[in-house]
């Protein structure tokens, strides 16, 4: 069965850091592009990074930039978030997804995991 | 940035038809997805690129896109059918992923 898996979420307080895991399964993980899409409490989507199959292409969005960083270990079908300096406007659930392409394009996100909940709060 | 416009609330009767607009810039350029996610729930993708369907999703759900509007079209709508429907695009000029605003499509 194809899945992902997030793990790692948790209370942090204001500038604090933390990882996030996602375990993926099922499919021939280096051949994705491989994305986390957060979703603040009563909030839409939204997209916060991405990162081709083979670490070629790397993309964050503005508000992340600088601050998180994503990654890949292809040997271990695992996908990580290194947040830092993490603020309150960051609580959300995070969602692992997967496009259905090997680099980051015009195609869907097919795979998504039941994300893991991040609370930045002192 | 690219920026999705989508009405804040579509409400429909069962049986009879919804329609989900996504409006962008000449976003009949762009290749368009649409997610669904139920109250306390992953997304799941109904349609992509454009108009086609993944394996399970039932044919009451379809989408077009032209000019500067992209549509989802719920057909014979079910109260399953209550959820939060999301449209996304590939912004290849800033390399992001853009997602719409979101509808809460209420069954009545």
């Amino acid at each position: 069965e194809v899945q992902v898996v997030e793990s790692g979420g948790g209370l942090v307080k204001p500038g604090g850091s933390l990882r996030l895991s996602c375990a993926a399964s099922g499919f021939s993980f280096s051949a994705y592009n491989m994305n986390w899409v957060r979703q603040a409490p009563g909030q839409g989507l939204e997209w916060v990074s991405s990162i081709s199959g083979t670490s070629s292409y790397i993309f964050y969005a503005d508000s992340m930039k600088g601050r998180f960083t994503v990654s890949r270990d292809n040997a271990k079908n695992s996908l990580y978030l290194q947040m830092n300096s993490l603020r309150a406007e960051d609580t959300a659930v995070y969602y692992c997804a997967r496009v259905n392409g090997a680099v980051p394009s015009s195609d869907a996100f097919d795979v998504w995991g039941l994300g893991t909940m991040v609370t930045v709060s002192s | 940035s690219y920026v999705l416009t989508q009405p804040p609330s579509v409400s429909v009767a069962p049986g009879l038809t919804a329609w989900i607009t996504c409006g962008g810039n000449n976003i009949g350029s762009k290749s368009v997805h649409w997610y669904q996610q139920k109250t306390g729930q992953a997304p799941v993708l109904v349609v992509y690129h454009d108009g086609d369907r993944p394996s399970g999703i039932p044919e009451r759900f379809s989408g077009s896109n032209s000019e500067n509007t992209a549509t989802l079209t719920i057909s014979r709508v079910e109260a399953g059918d209550e959820a939060d429907y999301y449209c996304q695009v590939w912004d290849s000029l800033n390399d992001h992923y853009v997602f719409g605003t979101g509808t809460k499509v209420t069954v009545l």
